[in-house]
């Protein structure tokens, strides 16, 4: 079965630098979620999206922005990196139920290492 | 503020103990769903209850939930090995439906 593919799977930055991650969410998924995990922490929230458009913000720095395309895929946009962006970042997908949150399926995530 | 702690940060058992990890939240919410993580890999969902549930079984797994209390409890019953892991629960809020929160983790390691 098709699951989320999240690419690049590692990445290393400058700092200051520009980086862009990908996300592609399980096929009829209309639901795509992104998180920041810090060694040994837990996922923090960022940004979701509901049917391409943005529905709810966490903890998401103005450095970060991020949209959804209209082949339903994602991209995390981080701008001005810092060391302290070195993280795994994950995005999830999800169908929405009528009784709130389905369960979240994840990619393998996106390790971003900022020099 | 984290939405879910979880109780304890790490626990060590023997292979075919039992494992009970706890989780508190602050809000009202819609569901809680349990996860489980391997180092360094993505999140695999384990089991969701909903608000209106107190009880719920997968397998080796028995979540509890009580909304009183805004907690929730899994139980992993004859663990083994390869269940060593970190469990995370997360929680959804009325209104809220694409922002979910997760805990802090259970660390757990079963020895063999």
């Amino acid at each position: 079965a098709a699951g989320v593919i999240q690419s690049p799977r590692h990445l290393i930055k400058e700092k200051r630098e520009t980086a862009t991650l990908k996300c592609y969410p399980i096929p009829r998924h209309d639901t795509v979620y992104w998180y920041q995990q810090g060694p040994g922490q837990d996922p923090q929230f960022l940004i979701s999206f509901y049917e391409k458009m943005q529905s709810d913000k966490g903890s998401i720095p103005d450095r970060f922005s991020a949209q959804q395309f209209s082949d339903y895929h994602s991209e995390l946009n981080m701008s001005s990196l810092e060391l302290g962006d070195s993280a795994l970042y994950f995005c999830a997908s999800s169908p929405s139920t009528l009784r709130g949150t389905g369960e979240l399926f994840f990619g393998e995530g996106s390790r971003l290492t900022v020099l | 503020s984290q939405q879910g702690e979880e109780d304890p940060q790490a626990l060590s058992i023997q292979e075919g103990e039992n494992a009970t990890m706890n989780c508190s939240y602050k809000t009202s919410i819609n569901n809680l769903q349990w996860y489980r993580q391997n180092s360094g890999r993505g999140l695999v969902h384990l089991i969701l209850i909903r608000s209106n549930e107190r009880e719920k079984h997968s397998g080796r797994l028995r979540v509890t939930l009580d909304t009183s209390k805004k907690s929730s409890s899994l139980l992993i019953t004859a663990s083994r090995a390869a269940d060593t892991a970190s469990y995370f629960c997360a929680t959804d809020a009325p209104g809220g439906y694409q922002k979910v929160t997760f805990g802090t983790g259970t660390k757990l390691q079963v020895i063999p």
